[in-house]
């Protein structure tokens, strides 16, 4: 089966100026859940999405939303992009909710 | 926030040696996992133990859990160069899935 695909996998981008990541997860899994990893913060979890639904969402502001769509394929957006939000932002799929994650490679973003 | 927190956040070991991580976490779990990341890149699955289980084995790996000192130990027997990577341990609460910072370990061939 082919791996968690996430694209792009690199983004340089400006503040104020919105981005959207996609991520395909393994064939079949119904889970996908969001990470942000910085050095400073660790990896933070962002969203869980299973059946189109958010299930979970962590401490992060509105700015950051996603959705899941009838393939199981997910997009996550940040709106008003600040400095901070610059990190490894990383995707991850399961069968069913939580359990044992899939990663993808990650995507990149940089904001100057 | 983060749930577990590895200890030491570094370790650096020759080849051969053997490598211990330690996890403490807050909460009841209903698991625990280990996840093993190179160099930024995407997170790999290691080893998954339940809250109801005290030892688990994969290869080279053995993983302890204590659920009663909500503490879990990740044990890299004969390290290779090839082991170098970050680990992380994650617990899954039946809520959401929370990752500790991670201990960075270095083989040296």
């Amino acid at each position: 089966k082919a791996g968690v695909t996430q694209t792009p996998r690199y983004l340089i981008k400006t503040r104020g100026q919105q981005v959207t990541l996609s991520c395909s997860p393994i064939s079949g899994h119904r889970s996908v859940s969001w990470y942000q990893q910085t050095p400073g913060q660790g990896l933070q979890f962002l969203f869980e999405y299973f059946s189109e639904t958010q299930r979970n969402k962590g401490n992060f502001p509105g700015r950051f939303s996603g959705r899941q769509f009838s393939n199981s394929r997910s997009e996550m957006n940040v709106s008003t992009l600040e400095l901070g939000d610059s990190a490894l932002y990383l995707c991850a799929s399961s069968l069913g909710r939580l359990g044992t994650q899939y990663f993808g490679p990650g995507t990149r973003l940089l904001v100057l | 926030s983060q749930q577990g927190e590895e200890d030491p956040q570094a370790l650096s070991i020759q080849e051969g040696e053997n490598a211990t991580m330690n996890c403490s976490y807050k909460t009841s779990i209903n698991n625990l996992q280990w996840y093993r990341q190179n160099s930024g890149r995407g997170l790999v699955h290691l080893i998954l133990i339940r809250s109801n289980e005290r030892e688990k084995h994969s290869g080279r790996l053995r993983v302890t859990l204590d659920t009663s000192k909500k503490s879990s130990s990740l044990l890299i027997t004969a390290s290779r160069a090839a082991d170098t990577a970050s680990y992380f341990c994650a617990t899954d609460n039946n809520n959401d899935m929370r990752f500790g910072a991670g201990t960075r370990l270095t083989v040296k061939p």
